[in-house]
């Protein structure tokens, strides 16, 4: 089950902040997070495991609502080189069929400019 | 650490022709996963391997298209005979098993089947 992102595309100006949303019907193991340039391989930003940790990488952080089944991302004083196309990957489990397996949203276009 | 290869970069077939993918994961990395990513959608997967066995291969369009990974290293993806619908990046990911992180992608196969 395809989890759904929102938005599905956002622009924002240079050090303004930004949040994406990625919710599924189906109880979630984790989420993880990537980023893709035009023309490029998806490159992982973070992962997040049930229990509802919050991480950080430079000025990009995540959060995983167990309860509600939904991750955010959370990107604050965007950079122009945060421009790409944002997929969350969800994993349901790690027994038995489909495990270590993502299934990955529609992506959410973030275009960021001067 | 060498990245995830994967060759061509671009092909472009006729419609009914056969097209092959080929895919080195990174050393060391025992699952190998194969994604076809639309234009403008999130990549889904085709076929997943954890050494030379396969683990899941239910969304892969059997009668057309077939993968193997022999010796459980470098993996080929092969399309026989394609559609105009396989018109799509062709991306392969590893990742150690257990994973404990993300997927490492390679650059993908740009197909453009006319």
């Amino acid at each position: 089950q395809q989890p759904v992102q929102s938005p599905q595309a956002v622009i924002l100006r240079e050090g303004e902040d930004a949040v994406i949303n990625c919710s599924s019907s189906k109880a979630l193991y984790s989420v993880h997070w990537y980023r893709q340039k035009h023309g490029e391989a998806p490159v992982f930003l973070m992962i997040l495991l049930k229990g509802g940790e919050q991480k950080g990488h430079d000025k990009i952080s995540a959060s995983f609502n167990e309860k509600k089944q939904q991750s955010s991302l959370y990107l604050t004083a965007s950079q122009l080189s945060y421009s790409g196309t944002y997929f969350c990957g969800t994993e349901f489990g790690h027994s038995g069929a489909g495990s270590y397996q993502l299934t990955f949203g529609k992506g959410t276009k973030l275009s960021v400019i001067p | 650490e060498a990245g995830v290869a994967q060759s061509p970069r671009y092909k472009i077939i006729e419609k009914r022709q056969s097209v092959a993918f080929w895919c080195n994961p990174i050393s060391g990395h025992a699952t190998l996963y194969w994604y076809q990513q639309i234009l403008g959608q999130g990549p889904k997967l085709l076929i997943q391997f954890q050494n030379n066995g396969v683990v899941d291969d239910s969304q892969l369009p059997k009668d057309r298209f077939s993968a193997e990974r022999l010796k459980g290293v470098d993996s080929t993806l092969k399309i026989q005979p394609a559609k105009l619908e396989d018109s799509a990046v062709y991306l392969c990911a590893s990742s150690p098993a257990p994973r404990n992180g993300g997927y490492t992608f390679g650059s993908g196969t740009r197909l453009t089947v006319v």
